[in-house]
Order: structure tokens, then sequence, then C-alpha cells
């Protein structure tokens, strides 16, 4: 199975700052690799597909990028409403994975 | 509108089956692949099973053989049939619709425990 680490596991930011959230494949996945945005006691909504596809109706402060194994989630000017966990997962090949996890907390 | 609705969660005892739905609105489950996920208590998420529109089924080692996703082409409705529930089974189950799970079920509890 392809594992997949993100990185750090939390963070506390302040409203306005860049956000930075990684996540390593232990194989490549090419650029199947998917994020998520989990609020709590909520299902998860996906903001970015595919590396860099961003969901219709994510606003535009999300951008993520990659190739291979490493990929990253960016969140510039970080609002209030973006204090969730974050999730990559890869769709290159079943079983599909998940990352563990990064917990974002806005200031 | 896209809608997946998951029902059939509850207490079971070690053992038991529970089989659960995800009765989606919207578009057609037989024209696209779906997938089961799971979350345990305070964890990360966890893929457990895909159908594509073919038919084929995959499952998570963790649940292979106890496990069975199927659908119903005339309800748009899928399955997730449980066997030989385990304690570790405990989870919130998601059913999400693919690729890159792009409308997600509010979820359903399965609490497995005596």
């Amino acid at each position: 199975d392809i594992q997949m680490t993100q990185s750090p596991s939390s963070l506390s930011a302040s409203v306005g700052d860049r956000v930075t959230i990684t996540c390593r494949a232990s194989q490549t996945i090419t650029n199947y690799l998917n994020w998520y945005q989990q609020k709590p006691g909520k299902a998860p909504t996906i903001l970015i597909h595919t590396t860099f596809n961003l969901q219709s109706g994510v606003p535009s402060r999300f951008s993520g990028s990659g190739s291979g194994t490493d990929f990253t989630l960016t969140i510039r000017n970080l609002q209030p409403e973006d204090s969730a966990t974050y999730y990559c997962q890869q769709s290159y090949t079943s079983p599909w994975t998940f990352g563990q996890g990064t917990r974002v907390e806005v200031k | 509108e896209v809608q997946l609705v998951e029902s059939g969660g509850g207490l079971v005892q070690p053992g038991g089956s529970l089989r659960l739905s995800c009765a989606a609105s919207g578009f057609t489950v037989s024209s696209n692949y779906m997938s089961w996920i799971r979350q345990a208590p305070g964890k990360g998420l966890e893929w457990i099973s895909l159908i594509y529109s073919g038919g084929s089924t995959y499952y998570a080692d963790s649940v292979k053989g106890r496990f069975t996703i199927s659908r119903d082409n005339y309800k748009n409705t899928l399955y997730l049939q449980m066997n030989s529930l385990r304690p570790e089974d405990t989870a919130v189950y998601y059913c999400a619709r693919e690729p890159a799970l792009d409308y997600w079920g509010q979820g359903t509890l399965v609490n497995v425990s005596s």
C-alpha cells in the first residue's frame, strides 16, 4: 500500500498568514493527489483534486502543487473559517490512502 | 443537487452484522464509481471499499472477506454489508462519490460493543 505522510501534524497561524502543508507519498502517484478539509462533526469536503485543480466553490486562497511523491497545499490570507483538519489522499492505486491529517488553528 | 444520505448504523455486538445504505440523488450511482470511507472516534480517515461503474469492487485489507459493497440501480442506492464486526470497526461511515470523493454523505455511526 502507498503510505501518505503529512507534515506538520498541527499548526497555529494568524489571520492573513500564508500556511503550507506538505504531503509525501511512499512511491510515485503522478498527480493523483487530492486535498480535503474537515471541520469538527462534519463530513470532509474536497478542496483540490489531481494536485492543483480547485473544486468549484472553493476560495482561490487555496492552492495545490507538486508531482510524483511530494505535494503541497497552500492557504494564502488565512481566514478564521479555515480552522479545520486537512487531509491529503492518493487516488493513483487501490487501496486509496489518506495522510494522517493536519490540524490548522487560526489564532 | 447532488445528495448522499447514509443510514443503517447503530449499536451491534461483536460478531454481528449491519447493512449500511447510501441513498443518492442528483446523479446516477451506476454511472459513477463510489467509495465507503470510515473514521474511528478521534482518528483520521480510512478508505475501505470502492465499486466501479462496471461492477468491479475493491476492499481495504482490514475489511476484506467481511464487508461487501453493492448497489441497487433501481433504488439509486449504495450498500455496505458488514459481517463479523469487531470493536475496531467502530467508526462513522461515509459514502462518497468518485472520482476524487467530490460529494460525501453526512455519515452514520457504527458502534461495535458488548
